[in-house]
């Protein structure tokens, strides 16, 4: 059966470090792998999108890596600050005749002072 | 401007009774969507229409009717509603075409069954 699953329900870090979220999925063929954040009472906001054949992606502190072999995606929050605490979820966009995305399960981020 | 706005924000409802749900988009996007985030924040597809026309209908009970009247509007009607349909309700909408299927997100409408 398909199935995206992210490292953990949530994950704390202490302010100043690198955050690192997974993604991992199986049974699916992506061809471009997205990342989305929530916050609380909100709706998921895009924040970057990786093709296939890209292996890294970078956007101010964020990089993304999508590795097609080990079905995965590392999603890096570098120099973590409290306001990046929120729910971040991975989505797979695969080839096909219509446009759909599924989303993984989510990481809670919480970065604590 | 809000680019995807739905409403109500909250619904509070008894159970058995049909209420609706509307999205309008301003982004000028051909495709349209209906996601459920359940108590466990799981975000899963309902439905989606291109240009009015219904392209996705994962396995939803036909309770829930979508209507696009227009290519920026897409509303969500529930009939008979159920205790199991508590939930945070997402439009979303996105441009046509390849390789950008991005996402863009509604507020939510957090749907209360008693």
């Amino acid at each position: 059966s398909q199935k995206i699953e992210q490292n953990s329900e949530a994950l704390n870090i202490q302010e100043g470090k690198t955050a690192t979220l997974t993604c991992n999925y199986t049974n699916y063929s992506p061809a471009y792998l997205q990342w989305y954040r929530q916050d609380p009472g909100r709706g998921p906001v895009f924040l970057l999108l990786i093709r296939e054949n890209e292996k890294e992606k970078r956007k101010e502190r964020l990089k993304v890596t999508f590795d097609t072999t080990l079905k995965q995606s590392l999603f890096h929050i570098t120099a973590s600050q409290p306001a990046d605490s929120a729910t971040y979820l991975c989505a797979l966009d695969e080839s096909g005749g219509y446009q759909k995305v599924t989303f993984g399960t989510g990481t809670k981020l919480q970065v604590i002072p | 401007d809000t680019a995807v706005s739905q409403t109500p924000k909250y619904l509070v409802t008894q159970m058995g009774n049909d209420k609706s749900i509307k999205c309008e988009q301003n982004l000028g996007h051909d495709t349209m969507y209906w996601y459920k985030q359940d108590s466990k924040k799981f975000l899963k597809i309902m439905f989606s229409y291109n240009n009015k026309e219904l392209i996705i209908n994962e396995t939803v009970p036909n309770r829930f009717s979508p209507k696009s009247p227009d290519k920026a509007h897409l509303n969500l009607h529930i009939n008979s509603l159920e205790l199991g349909d508590s939930a945070v309700y997402f439009c979303a909408s996105s441009p046509s075409g390849r390789p950008k299927n991005i996402q863009y997100f509604g507020a939510g409408t957090r749907l209360s069954v008693l």
